[in-house]
């Protein structure tokens, strides 16, 4: 495998479920990104991990939960998800946060519903 | 205000004709600049970056950049029907802790 990985590539659940997103990078990153990304709307950044520590919670609601117990791995736990919580959920590495240089490599995404 | 405001489109062009697409961006102190690439139902893929004020040529591509105008543009040349997509500015702001994307520009090429 090469690049930036995701899975499930789709994902439907209920409100009252729980699940996880995975991301894995192939590219030996040290900053990976969770964004997501609602119809005609920009492209928001939720968390950002730099070196395996969360530099970044974008005011995100606790239902979404973040875990990267490795540089090449970052997992996003949902539960307890609404309707309007349906979007393309993107992974993002680079190769460390705060340099100027920096560009972000993205995964193919997760398009989540909940119904 | 938006912190990275762009165009939502859609821009139309004919094959072979130049698309201009443009960016503006509200914080002053930032420093790089990127355009990437979203095809429908794809993600965001990088085609260009800029860090400092002129012109930065990549093939087809040209990323403008006018710092003192808060102001960063990436031309098309000889459109391609291929490059029908939705173009997103990107700035890193500053401190470079974070990079704020744009909405988009919907770019449609019309063979």
């Amino acid at each position: 495998e090469t690049g930036v990985t995701q899975t499930p590539r789709h994902l439907v659940m209920g409100m009252t479920n729980k699940k996880s997103l995975k991301c894995e990078q192939h590219l030996g990153h040290n900053a990976m990104y969770w964004y997501k990304q609602s119809a005609k709307k920009p492209l928001e950044l939720m968390f950002v991990y730099n070196f395996k520590e969360q530099t970044e919670n974008n005011s995100v609601p606790s239902r979404f939960s973040p875990e990267c117990p490795n540089s090449s791995h970052l997992f996003l736990h949902l539960h307890t998800l609404q309707p309007e919580d349906s979007a393309l959920y993107l992974c993002a590495s680079s190769q460390a946060q705060n340099s100027p240089t920096d560009t972000q490599y993205f995964g193919p995404g997760t398009r989540l519903t909940v119904l | 205000q938006k912190e990275v405001e762009q165009n939502s489109g859609p821009l139309s062009v004919p094959e072979g004709a130049i698309a201009s697409l443009n960016c503006t961006y509200s914080d002053r102190g930032s420093q790089s600049f990127f355009w990437y690439r979203q095809y429908s139902g794809k993600s965001p893929e990088l085609i260009m970056s800029i860090y400092s004020n002129g012109d930065k040529e990549d093939g087809r591509f040209t990323a403008q950049l006018n710092k003192a105008s808060q102001y960063v543009s990436l031309l098309i040349r000889d459109s391609q029907p291929s490059d029908s997509a939705t173009y997103l500015c990107a700035v890193l702001n500053t401190g470079g802790f974070k990079t704020i994307f744009g909405a988009g520009t919907r770019l449609f090429v019309k063979a």
